[in-house]
């Protein structure tokens, strides 16, 4: 069965620093995985996702993640927070022994920014 | 505009007492789904389906019914409704008949049962 672990519940960064949301995951059928993120009283929208392509993924606002297979992670970086990247994120990992039908998510990792 | 929209947006209701929450989506995807999001739970899917008349249980789907009579619409139903089940739920779409793909979300429906 797949599943996914974030480390962290709560992450806290200064605006300008760097942004790391940890990611593990378990599947030992071909995994896809994606990071999304949600803020504030919003719909959650797609950061990223990995679907057995270039291990080094980049999505939108600047993040990236790579898919590290002999450490079962995805993490999310970014080199420099902004304020508006303070919101919740999360893991998301689908398989191909579900046929890629089902998703499972993380638990979410909520991402504090301070001045 | 493609979206996915669902209604109502908020609704409190009592125990026992049947509700629907409608699901529909513009952009003719096959794949459509529902979550509900709990605390410190993060998202946990309860029904999907792959098209038209396939439906298939996900994580949590005691308590819940849908249906999946055409492409567009994907409405949960809660026959007998608990305080359990009191939430935020999202209805999803993507054009495969897959999860494997980027889900469109719907804007969620907060639910109270008292």
């Amino acid at each position: 069965a797949q599943s996914v672990t974030q480390l962290d519940s709560h992450v806290s960064v200064s605006e300008g620093t760097p942004v790391l949301l940890r990611c593990n995951y378990s599947s030992s059928y071909s995994p896809s995985l994606f990071w999304y993120v949600q803020h504030p009283n919003k719909g959650l929208q797609l950061l990223l996702k990995y679907t057995s392509a270039a291990t080094l993924v980049k999505g939108i606002n600047g993040f990236e993640a790579e898919f590290k297979k002999s450490e079962t992670s995805f993490h999310l970086t970014k080199p420099s927070a902004h304020m508006s990247d303070a919101a919740e994120y999360f893991c998301v990992v689908s398989d191909r022994y579900s046929g890629y039908s089902t998703l499972t998510f993380g638990k979410g990792t909520m991402l504090l920014v301070s001045p | 505009e493609a979206q996915v929209t669902q209604n109502p947006r908020y609704l409190i209701t009592v125990t026992g007492k049947k509700l629907t929450v409608t699901c529909s989506q513009n952009m003719n995807h096959e794949y459509m789904s529902w979550y509900r999001q709990d605390p410190g739970l993060g998202l946990r899917q309860i029904y999907y389906s792959m098209n038209v008349e396939v439906t298939d249980k996900g994580d949590v789907p005691e308590g819940y019914k849908v249906s999946r009579k055409e492409k567009r619409n994907f409405p949960l139903i809660l026959e007998s409704p608990s305080p359990n089940q009191t939430s935020l739920y999202f209805c999803a779409s993507n054009p495969l008949g897959t999860g494997n793909n980027e889900q469109f979300f719907g804007p969620g429906t907060r639910l109270t049962v008292l």
